[in-house]
């Protein structure tokens, strides 16, 4: 159970063009989901809280103009990267809390890898 | 700053050892703490989650939470070379309207055959 799906889990694209990626909770529901960046040999970067049906939170120093967040139902949450660049190339992973309380653990997605050429 | 703390290692053990990560924390309050493993290039799998005081065991896996110490531990018992991976210590804690996870550094462990 728990299980979390992550689409692309590669993007390839050229700079300025922007970016979806997709994160859907399978068998379970999950009113808030969370989206991280993590970069080569470093720890886990929080970007920003979505609820479902609500604004997404973002973190400090995470532009929200740049990276738009979507939570429209309780098994879906996108995160768009508009006019990315390379200094966005990254590995994007989200993750997603069920319902049943906010003591509950994260279930991570398998990530996306993003190069900006 | 709420912080969370991890020896950053290498660990290095031969298999069929014990391996044993440590973690302590600095927000008194929190209430739910989890171990998650990370593979070279992978994202994050849930391996823990403790709640209460004490030992929790799980297959090879026990954690161990003191929250008067404010420290949470791993062992992994008979450590095997697919245990080597990157351990992340994780505490929920309280940020506005929500509760998300403090990250430690992580853990590299090594398991020699």
């Amino acid at each position: 159970g728990a299980v979390v799906s992550q689409h692309p889990s590669w993007v390839i694209c050229k700079s300025g063009t922007s970016v979806k990626i997709e994160c859907r909770s399978l068998d379970f529901q999950a009113t808030t989901m969370f989206w991280y960046r993590q970069f080569p040999k470093q720890s886990l970067m929080l970007m920003a809280t979505s609820n479902e049906g609500s604004k997404a939170t973002y973190e400090q120093g995470v532009e929200k103009d740049k990276f738009l967040i979507n939570h429209a139902s309780l098994t879906l949450s996108t995160l768009t990267v508009t006019s990315a660049h390379p200094e966005d190339s990254s590995f994007y992973i989200c993750s997603a809390r069920s319902a049943f309380g906010s003591n509950q653990p994260q279930h991570f997605g398998d990530g996306t890898r993003l190069s900006i050429l | 700053q709420k912080e969370v703390e991890q020896n950053s290692g290498p660990l290095s053990v031969p298999e069929g050892a014990i391996a044993s990560l440590n973690c302590t924390y600095s927000d008194r309050g929190s209430q739910s703490f989890f171990w998650y493993r990370q593979y070279s290039g992978k994202s994050p799998e849930l391996i823990m989650s403790i709640y209460s005081n004490g030992d929790k065991e799980d297959g090879r896996f026990t954690a161990q939470l003191n929250k008067a110490s404010q420290y949470v531990s791993l062992l992994i018992r008979d450590s095997q070379p697919s245990d080597s991976a990157t351990y992340l210590c994780a505490v929920n804690v309280a940020g506005g309207s929500n509760y998300k996870l403090t990250f430690g550094k992580g853990t590299l462990l090594t398991v020699n055959p």
